[in-house]
Parts: structure tokens; sequence; C-alpha cells
């Protein structure tokens, strides 16, 4: 099983919709992460989680809003979506090392 | 705040012939870097990291990179290029315990 997982993979929604995107790991670590990617860009964060209680905002959070259910879990919402926020989202997490992993990735489309 | 450059957004090279990707970051203090490949319709996956052991390092599926402070480059290798090297390469560097990372540069190899 993979040790990062999304959910949806892909989703497509109108303009206006509130909608969340999920994450979920097995690794154990405390630190999560919302990334968005668009052709040309890269990854930009959105928001980040250093453990349950410790919620950030990253380069691109308007628009955006995170909740950190559990070690485990760190959900990402669009309170009303917009066509803008058309992209591809990763989840990522990191532990005592330096590296982050990579969730598959949920493809968004809003029309 | 680092930023990350990645000369030339595609790259296209020959089965068989070097693979060279670019990646200048802008801080003065040697960071952690990596390089991440992501293939078609997948998340990310750590090729290889610098975390100040050696300036050379090793990767996986035979990639290597260099870690030059005074051109504060980080450019990624390969001897010869296989048509499965294919895919969208990432650098990126830490800022505290987050990535910023490079635009991304697309590795096309022709039969």
């Amino acid at each position: 099983d993979a040790d990062v997982t999304q959910t949806p993979r892909n989703r497509i929604t109108k303009t206006g919709k509130r909608i969340m995107l999920e994450c979920s790991q097995t690794k154990g670590h405390d630190r999560m992460y919302w990334y968005r990617q668009d052709p040309g860009l890269g990854l930009r964060l959105i928001y980040y989680s250093f453990d349950v209680k410790d919620i950030n905002k990253g380069e691109i959070s308007d628009g955006y809003s995170v909740s950190r259910q559990a070690q485990a879990k760190f959900s990402l919402s669009l309170e009303s979506a917009i066509p803008n926020q058309t992209a591809l989202y990763f989840c990522a997490t990191g532990g005592s090392e330096d590296t982050q992993y990579f969730g598959p990735g949920t493809r968004l489309t809003v029309l | 705040a680092q930023s990350v450059t990645q000369l030339g957004s595609h790259v296209s090279v020959s089965e068989g012939a070097l693979v060279l990707l670019r990646c200048n970051y802008s801080s003065s203090v040697p960071p952690y870097l990596f390089w991440y490949v992501q293939y078609p319709n997948q998340g990310l996956q750590l090729l290889l990291k610098y975390t100040s052991a050696a300036t050379l390092v090793k990767g996986i599926n035979g990639f290597e990179a260099e870690f030059k402070k005074s051109e504060t480059s980080f450019h990624l290798t390969k001897p010869s290029a296989h048509m499965s090297d294919a895919a969208e390469y990432f650098c990126a560097v830490t800022e505290g315990w987050n990535f910023v990372f490079g635009p991304g540069t697309r590795l096309s190899v022709l039969p």
C-alpha cells in the first residue's frame, strides 16, 4: 500500500462549489504539506502543518483552508472554487530527516 | 527567501546521450538540495539529495548531481539517457523545514 494517499484522484466541479481534497499517510510523519502544481510554475506551497495543533499558511493560501484531523490526515478545502484553482494538487509528508514524500496527486478541474 | 531556477523548461536528448539538467539556488548558505522526478500521471519521486556529506551525490537510475557552492549550483547528470528517463525533473532547496521548488524541466529522450 502507498505511504501517502490522496482522494479523489480526479475531480471536476463547478464554480462556487465547496470541495475537499483528502490526504492520509502511514509514514508516521509529523509534518504534512499541500502544494499545487501548474505548468511552468513548479510546485507552490499552499499550507503546511508541523503537528496537529500547528498549521501555517504557505505562499498561495488565499482561497484555501485546511484541517489536520489527526497526525495521519490533512485535508485541503476550497470554500468556493474558481476556475483558476484548476490544477494538480499534491500532499506530502516530512519526517525527522529533510526529505518530503509525495502522494500521487489530485487533478482538479473547476468549470 | 530562497529561490530556485532551472535553465531550460524543456530539454531533448538522444537515447544514449549525456543528460544535463541545470539547477541554481539563491542562498549563500548551503542548504539541503534535492532532485525529484515526476513520471506522467504520477507523484514526485525522490531522485537524490545533498545534505553536506559529499559534494557529488549519486541517486537512483544512474543519475548524479554535484553541489558547487561557488556557483550556487546543483546540476543533475546522467551519462547515457534511456527512453524511460523521459519525465519532468524538479530541483528543490530547503528553507527551514519547507521546500522551495524550481519550475521544472521536461526531459524528452529521442530514439
